[in-house]
């Protein structure tokens, strides 16, 4: 199985910050990331697909980034309602693999 | 806008089988690959596996002898079984659209395995 890793596990941050999440896989996954974030009692959100693809209705604050086995997730500015939990994911090859999970807090 | 809300029972003894349905509004189950993903409470994401509606399946391999998931075309419904289930079933089930990524959920599903 491929095995993705998300650091930080957890950051603190400010509204207004600019933060990077990085997921890393455990072997080249070319462009085959995707992003998703989860709130308490929510079922995951998809924010991009394919490692820089918006998906519709995603605010423009987000954006991915990275290719082989190296990825980030970057909000431009954070938003009260971006405080989650947020998820990379391989689908390069199945099993399809998730990173543990970045929890976002308020500072 | 698709809808999709999974359906069965919250608690599964042990060693019996876990059944639970996904019914599709929306959108035909007849164009799309369908998902099961889960996460035990507290924990992350675990796929399980997806279908076709030809009934093409790909499923995890750490849950491959266990699992079985089918579709019935004529009630817009995909549907998974999990066999032989311990507590470490336990988990908040979710059924998705697509094959690769997932841009529509169910609200989920917890179900509890304890006698």
């Amino acid at each position: 199985d491929i095995q993705m890793t998300q650091s930080p596990s957890s950051l603190a941050a400010s509204v207004g910050d600019r933060i990077t999440i990085t997921c890393r896989a455990s072997q080249t996954i070319s462009s085959f990331l995707n992003w998703y974030q989860q709130k308490p009692g929510k079922a995951p959100k998809l924010l991009i697909y394919v490692t820089t693809n918006l998906q519709s209705g995603v605010p423009s604050r987000f954006s991915g980034s990275g290719s082989g086995t190296d990825f980030t997730l970057t909000i431009g500015s954070l938003q009260p309602e971006d405080f989650a939990t947020y998820y990379c994911q391989q689908s390069y090859r199945t099993p399809y693999t998730f990173g543990q999970g970045t929890k976002l807090e308020i500072k | 806008q698709v809808q999709l809300q999974e359906s069965g029972p919250g608690l599964v003894k042990p060693s019996e089988t876990l059944s639970l349905t996904c019914t599709a509004s929306g959108a035909s189950i007849s164009s799309y690959y369908w998902s099961w993903i889960r996460q035990p409470p507290g924990k992350g994401l675990e796929w399980i596996g997806y279908i076709y509606y030809s009934g093409s399946t790909n499923y995890n391999p750490s849950l491959k002898s266990r699992v079985t998931i089918s579709v019935d075309t004529s009630k817009n419904q995909f549907s998974l079984k999990l066999s032989s289930v311990t507590a470490a079933d336990t988990a908040l089930y979710y059924c998705a659209r697509d094959r690769d990524y997932y841009g529509n959920w169910g609200q989920g599903t917890l179900v509890t395995v304890s006698t």
